[in-house]
């Protein structure tokens, strides 16, 4: 079983500057996936960033970036010139090939909030 | 718009009632999942279909079910309701069961109120 942990369950940033939200996952797999999802207020899940844990470089989109320690089972998402349209819940997701299935496992998230 | 479909959006009903929510995937996408996502257990992985067949079970309780029809639509039925099966139902669908090109593509929800 697969189990993720997100120990911030809010933040808060200043427009313009960077955050970092945190993420700890725990897996017996060796070939597995990270992702992390934003759910603004509209409820819709908007896919940011994703990993493939057999890749060392780090993946980056745009403004977001991931710092990922495999070793330390840790996947960090950084947000560089924060905007306010970043404002919504953040959610780190695992998930691997089991029996030919994606099924994500989803930590409890971190509302971040944008201060203007 | 991810080209994930859910109705309805909204559904208020009784306890003890049974609803169907409806899913309708991504052209050509052949996988569907089913997540639940409530104050009480977070986000929550309940059944994938893929291309007709039950791939992969989560934490479903035995009140529910699904099914995929060969126009591969997914229907998430949810039986003997109670307070506590209020949640938002989100559909994903991906292309294929594989592969990192396997983005899942989320459905805007379905909001399920037992009252």
């Amino acid at each position: 079983a697969q189990t993720v942990t997100q120990s911030q369950p809010e933040m808060s940033v200043q427009e313009a500057e960077t955050v970092t939200l945190s993420c700890t996952y725990d897996t017996s797999e060796n070939n597995y996936y990270l992702f992390w999802y934003k759910q603004p207020p509209s409820r819709q899940m908007i896919l940011v960033i994703r990993q493939e844990a057999y890749k060392q470089q780090n993946a980056t989109e745009n403004r977001f970036s991931v710092n990922f320690q495999k070793a330390a089972k840790s996947f960090s998402l950084k947000i560089s010139d924060s905007q306010l349209g970043d404002t919504a819940m953040y959610f780190c997701a695992s998930a691997y090939s089991g029996a030919g299935s994606y099924q994500l496992t989803f930590g409890k998230g971190t509302k971040l909030s944008v201060i203007p | 718009d991810s080209g994930v479909t859910q109705t309805p959006k909204h559904l208020i009903t009784a306890t003890g009632q049974r609803v169907t929510l409806r899913c309708s995937p991504r052209s050509g996408d052949l996988s569907v999942y089913w997540y639940q996502q409530s104050l009480d257990q977070g986000l929550q992985f309940l059944i994938q279909y893929y291309n007709g067949e039950e791939r992969a079970k989560g934490n479903i309780l035995e009140r529910f079910s699904a099914q995929q029809f060969p126009d591969l639509h997914s229907e998430l039925n949810l039986s003997s309701l109670e307070l506590g099966d209020s949640a938002l139902y989100f559909c994903a669908s991906s292309a294929a069961l594989s592969g990192m090109v396997n983005e899942q593509f989320f459905g805007p929800g379905t909001r399920l109120t037992v009252l």
